[in-house]
C-alpha cells in the first residue's frame, strides 16, 4: 500500500512571492504517477501538475513546477509569482500504474493562503 | 468544467436513511472512481468501476454499494446512514488507452449531510 504525507497543514505567502509545498510518499511500486491537485473554496478538484516517475525532468506548468526526487520519494510543488487566486487546499496524490485499479492515494492537504 | 456531472449537489437526510448519488463520466471515459472527503478521514478512495464491472475496492463500508450501468453512468448507494457518513463524495472519470496521461477528471461533488 502507498502512503502520501504532507507535513505542512497550513502555509501563507505574500502575493507575487514564491512558495514551496512539501510532499513525501512511500511505495514499493516502480511505475507510477504523482499529481498535485488544487481545491479552492468551491471544493472543485483541479489538477495542477503531473509527473511520470520514469521521467527525470521535473514537470512545469506556467507558474507551477515540481521538484521530484525519486530516490528520496519527495515531490514538492513550487508556486512562483503567487496570486490571490492560488488560495486553496493543495493535495499531493499518488497513482500506481498496475492492474489494481489505478486509484489515487491523497495526502492530508496543505491549506495555502495568499496575502495581498 | 471537467465534463463529469454529479447529482444532487447537496443532500440532507436523517440517520438510518438510504440515499443514492449519481455520476455521469466524461463522454468516452470507461472508468469511474468514487472518493469520500471527510474532516476526519481526508480524501479516500472508495471504489472503481470499469465498463460496468467492479475493478477495485478501497475503504468502502459494507453499508455502501455502487454500480455502473451500460450507459456508463454510476450510482453510489449509501444505506443505514450514520452521522459520520456526512462528507463530500466525489466521482472521477478517467480516459483509457495510450496517451491518456492517466489523469482523473473530478466532478463537482455531492455534499451529504446526515442529521
Amino acid at each position: 500500500a502507498q502512503t502520501v504525507t504532507q507535513s505542512q497543514p497550513e502555509m501563507s505567502v505574500q502575493e507575487a512571492e514564491t512558495v514551496t509545498l512539501s510532499c513525501t510518499y512511500d511505495t514499493s511500486e516502480s511505475n507510477y504517477y504523482l499529481f498535485w491537485y488544487k481545491q479552492p473554496p468551491s471544493r472543485q478538484m483541479i489538477l495542477v501538475i503531473r509527473q511520470e516517475a520514469y521521467k527525470q525532468q521535473n514537470a512545469t506548468e506556467n507558474r507551477f513546477s515540481v521538484n521530484f526526487q525519486k530516490a528520496a520519494k519527495s515531490f514538492s510543488l513550487k508556486i512562483s509569482d503567487s496570486q490571490l487566486g492560488d488560495t486553496a487546499m493543495y493535495f499531493c496524490a499518488f497513482m500506481a500504474l498496475n492492474n489494481a485499479g489505478n486509484m489515487l492515494t491523497f495526502g492530508g492537504g496543505t491549506r495555502l493562503m495568499v496575502k495581498p | 468544467d471537467s465534463g463529469v456531472t454529479q447529482t444532487p449537489k447537496h443532500l440532507i437526510t436523517a440517520t438510518g436513511q438510504r440515499v443514492t448519488l449519481r455520476c455521469s463520466p466524461r463522454s468516452g471515459d470507461l472508468s469511474v472512481y468514487w472518493y469520500q472527503q471527510s474532516l476526519d478521514q481526508g480524501l479516500q478512495f472508495l471504489i472503481q468501476y470499469y465498463n460496468g464491472e467492479e475493478r477495485a475496492k478501497g475503504n468502502i463500508l459494507e453499508r455502501f454499494s455502487a454500480q455502473q450501468f451500460p450507459d456508463l453512468h454510476s450510482e453510489l448507494n449509501l444505506s443505514s446512514l450514520e452521522l459520520g457518513d456526512s462528507a463530500l463524495y466525489f466521482c472521477a472519470s478517467r480516459p483509457w488507452g495510450s496517451g491518456a496521461y492517466n489523469e482523473q477528471f473530478f466532478g463537482p461533488g455531492t455534499r451529504l449531510t446526515v442529521l
